[in-house]
């Protein structure tokens, strides 16, 4: 069965520091791979994706993440945090079998210090 | 352009009550997916609606129900409300079926409270 893997609950950084949050996925094809963002009391909002291509995805706010297959990981990444980067965040799995479906992990929480 | 509207914002019901959550897609978006997010969860997939008819369901009773009307969009129901129903519940909105994949955008969800 298709599963995500985000082996880190909390994580806590300095602001100005740098940021990588982990993911880990099993999926017996090519997988369609999301990080997504969320705020307290809001929705979930797209941060990059990655479908096929260059393994390197940028995407909004400043963050980017790294397809390694061989890893079955799909790390996000962020040079600088700033504090309003404080949320949760969730790596998700697209499943594309006709109908399109996400299968999430349990998601990790940032915190930022000053 | 709109992105995917949910109604209501939060609800609070006691056990055995019925509810309706409604939800408007993105313009353009043709396809609904609905997702229940337990506190400290991931979201978890209840169904998806395309062409008015449910597609695909996840791992969720048939106390859970939809519908998708002809203007795209979606009501989620819950019948029979257990003390674990208590989530927020987001809907999703994306393009197409069988084409390239289309990423799902989502709500701001509806706060749903058991008492």
């Amino acid at each position: 069965a298709q599963s995500v893997t985000q082996p880190d609950i909390h994580i806590t950084v300095s602001e100005g520091a740098s940021l990588e949050l982990r993911c880990n996925y099993s999926y017996g094809a090519t997988p369609y791979l999301f990080w997504y963002v969320q705020s307290p009391g809001q929705g979930l909002q797209l941060l990059l994706k990655y479908f096929s291509g260059d393994t390197l995805v940028q995407g909004i706010k400043g963050f980017e993440a790294e397809f390694k297959r061989s890893q079955s990981s799909f790390n996000l990444r962020k040079p600088s945090v700033h504090w309003s980067d404080a949320a949760e965040y969730f790596c998700a799995v697209g499943l594309n079998t006709g109908f399109q479906k996400l299968v999430f992990g349990t998601g990790t929480r940032l915190l930022v210090s000053p | 352009d709109a992105g995917v509207t949910q109604s209501p914002t939060h609800l609070i019901k006691t056990r055995g009550q019925q509810v309706t959550l409604r939800c408007s897609p993105k313009s353009g978006h043709d396809t609904v997916s609905w997702y229940q997010q337990a506190l400290g969860q991931g979201p978890q997939f209840i169904f998806q609606y395309y062409e008015e008819e449910e597609r695909q369901r996840g791992n969720f009773p048939d106390r859970f129900s939809g519908h998708q009307f002809p203007n795209y969009s979606s009501e989620l129901n819950v019948n029979a409300l257990l003390l674990g129903d208590s989530a927020l519940y987001l809907c999703a909105s994306s393009l197409g079926q069988g084409r390239d994949y289309q990423p799902q955008h989502f709500g701001d969800g509806t706060r749903l409270s058991i008492l």
